[in-house]
């Protein structure tokens, strides 16, 4: 079963504005992360955010994580044309489900020139 | 450096048809690793997933088998093909006690 639902499914939005992305997931989690994936091809990551963190940035990048509410948000700040793509979360199991990594639906990024 | 081998990148096989997805890892040790489906505009599907050679957990009761005969092997198989198998399969490997994935460029099987 998806452990992470995104939500919006999709968001248009214009050059230089800021997309946010959030992610639900159900159970206790060691850590979340987030990817990104062109049309038709295969993920690659993004930014890794712990348990015991409640905010990360890299670059135009930043991750919220709020454990009560079992949520994450991914911010893309001044984006670009080259940011369209899906964003997905990814969170990996506690205690003995560790090695499972397991998606979300995904939102799918339109950024327009 | 690691690289991850996934092929063929395309495939279209008739209903009934057996199936078989090479993975291959090159570049590190004992990597723990994945097969994904994802169905057109979804999300990843977990399939199968393997911390050891011949170790295999099974996410999802269907028409698919993985096996793993290999460290840096993993192959996904079907003897008999369905046209819900249609889709695009990603592999992916990571080593144990570290978060990050690294995905091939997936395959897209057609069942006709």
């Amino acid at each position: 079963s998806q452990q992470g639902e995104e939500d919006p499914q999709a968001l248009s939005i214009q050059e230089g504005e800021n997309a946010t992305m959030n992610c639900s997931y159900k159970t206790s989690i060691n850590n979340l992360q987030w990817y990104r994936q062109n049309s038709g091809r295969g993920l690659v990551h993004l930014i890794l955010i712990r348990s015991n963190e409640r905010e990360k940035h890299s670059g135009r990048l930043r991750v919220t994580l709020d454990t009560s509410k079992k949520s994450s948000s991914l911010l893309i700040t001044a984006s670009r044309a080259a940011d369209t793509a899906s964003y997905f979360c990814a969170t990996d199991g506690s205690g003995g489900s560790n090695y499972k990594l397991t998606f979300g639906k995904g939102t799918l990024l339109t950024v327009n020139p | 450096s690691q690289t991850i081998h996934q092929w063929p990148a395309t495939l279209v096989q008739p209903v009934g048809s057996p199936l078989s997805l090479e993975c291959t890892v090159e570049g590190t040790s004992n990597p723990n690793l994945y097969w994904y489906r994802q169905a057109a505009g979804r999300g990843l599907q977990l399939l199968f997933y393997s911390v050891g050679i011949g170790q295999i957990s099974s996410e999802v009761p269907q028409n698919l088998s993985a096996s793993r005969p290999q460290d840096r092997q993993f192959i996904l198989s079907s003897k008999k093909l369905l046209l819900s198998d249609s889709g695009f399969y990603l592999c992916a490997w990571r080593m144990t006690g570290m978060s990050e994935a690294f995905f091939g460029q997936g395959t897209r099987l057609t069942v006709v």
